[in-house]
């Protein structure tokens, strides 16, 4: 059984620009969730979607949005893009919701400069 | 919405000692805490998750405890080898299906 791609691995982005990031679950499982990843801030909550809505969201600007495909397959997009936004993001899917075991995928490392 | 404070930030232990990490929530909704485990490099990993429902969950070197009361649930590793060295993240769910929020992080490093 495949488990969570996340592409691509590496992006180098300038300010201001903006940057869509995809994450393919496990088939099956319908729950993603996305997570950024600092050193200083361990795993802050963006987004989960189910069955293409978005049911939960965390405290994240505007510039922040996702979405999620009928295959379950979901992007996430990041506009404006600011210095502060580089990091490691990383999605994750659950069969049903995030209780239960979440799997994540190996995250995308986003530079700006 | 749901707070966890995790606690120590970074662990140093001798090969073969315990290890002990923290973990406090707000939610009394909560119901579901889970933890990870993720190794220089790689992806965070479920290694156990215990419900509300439950006190205690042991599997092999690794136990959590639950105290309901006091919000607080704590993570055990017994007998530490190197290769538990890594990063611990504890989470709490708000009840239902609400997202799960993360710890700040244990730094563990077993000395051989």
């Amino acid at each position: 059984k495949a488990g969570v791609t996340q592409t691509p691995r590496y992006l180098i982005k300038t300010r201001g620009q903006q940057v869509t990031l995809s994450c393919s679950p496990i088939s099956g499982h319908r729950s993603v969730s996305w997570y950024q990843q600092t050193p200083g801030q361990g795993l802050q909550f963006l987004f989960e979607y189910f069955s293409e809505t978005q049911r939960n969201k965390g405290n994240f600007p505007g510039r922040f949005s996702g979405r999620q495909f009928s295959n379950s397959r979901s992007e996430m997009n990041v506009s404006t893009l600011e210095l502060g936004d580089s990091a490691l993001y990383l999605c994750a899917s659950s069969l049903q919701d995030m209780n239960t075991e979440a799997f994540f995928g190996q995250g995308t490392r986003l530079t700006v400069v | 919405g749901e707070n966890v404070e995790q606690h120590p930030s970074t662990l140093s232990v001798q090969e073969g000692d315990s290890a002990v990490i923290k973990c406090t929530y707000s939610d009394s909704a909560s119901n579901y805490f889970p933890w990870y485990k993720q190794e220089l490099g790689k992806r965070p990993q479920l290694i156990i998750d215990i419900r509300s429902n439950v006190g205690e969950k042991k599997d092999q070197r690794i136990a959590v405890t639950l105290n309901k009361t006091a919000k607080h649930f704590s993570l055990h590793i017994t007998e530490t080898q190197p290769e538990d060295s890594a990063v611990y993240f504890c989470a709490a769910n708000g009840g239902g299906y609400q997202k799960v929020t993360f710890g700040i992080g244990t730094k563990l490093q077993v000395i051989p």
